[in-house]
């Protein structure tokens, strides 16, 4: 299967602060991928839809604002958590989609904590 | 919105013993389902994809696809313990990839 990979795997950051978390596509292309945030026992939840060369489409109660999605390249999209609360620490998975396969593959996941 | 339900669980069954998991979905334009397996405190990874109505067989897993009853399953043969895990269907079918996915069934292979 494709390989996508996320970083940093974990994270600790204080309150206020910013976080980015890096998700890679390493051996295909991917003009869209996904962000999804899955808190302890619960169900996944996409966040916003990160297309290359354009704006991220957000998910309704998602803050576009507070939830920074870039994605620069046909490899690489990014999600900076800004000004990060307790509330905001989760499980954070980002998935890229093949075309040819038409399958969707997830990284590994960061699992954010915010002190 | 389309709806994706799965079998509710915990599903327990014995080491060599065949788990059977399924699903329905609601909105019959859906094109793609896929099964993930999701370990607990990992992300998902997916097992299985199927497109069109039938069997599709990828070593110990069967998936099976039926667009007319709308029901999606997965069968795993000779469960093993590394098999216990959350099994989430997912399916698609817009033009924007987006999965929309079950609740997950949890199965537990005892040894």
């Amino acid at each position: 299967g494709a390989v996508v990979s996320q970083h940093p795997s974990r994270v600790i950051c204080k309150s206020g602060t910013s976080v980015k978390i890096e998700c890679r596509s390493l051996d295909f292309q991917a003009t869209t991928m996904f962000w999804y945030r899955q808190f302890p026992k619960q169900s996944l939840m996409l966040m916003a839809t990160s297309n290359e060369g354009s704006k991220a489409t957000y998910e309704q109660g998602v803050e576009k604002d507070k939830f920074l999605i870039n994605h620069a390249s046909l490899t690489l999209s990014t999600l900076t958590v800004t000004s990060a609360h307790p509330e905001d620490s989760s499980f954070y998975i980002c998935s890229a989609f093949r075309t040819q396969t038409d399958e969707q593959y997830f990284g590994p996941g960061t699992r954010l904590t915010v002190t | 919105q389309k709806e994706v339900e799965q079998n509710s669980g915990p599903l327990s069954v014995p080491e060599g013993a065949i788990a059977s998991l399924n699903c329905t979905y609601s909105d019959r334009g859906s094109q793609s389902f896929f099964w993930y397996r999701q370990y607990s405190g990992k992300s998902p990874e997916l097992i299985m994809s199927i497109y069109s109505n039938g069997d599709k067989e990828d070593g110990r897993f069967t998936a099976q696809l039926n667009k007319a009853s709308q029901y999606v399953s997965l069968l795993i043969r000779d469960s093993q313990p590394s098999d216990s895990a959350t099994y989430l269907c997912a399916v698609t079918g817009g033009n924007d990839y987006k999965l929309s996915f079950g609740a997950g069934t949890t199965v537990t292979v005892r040894a």
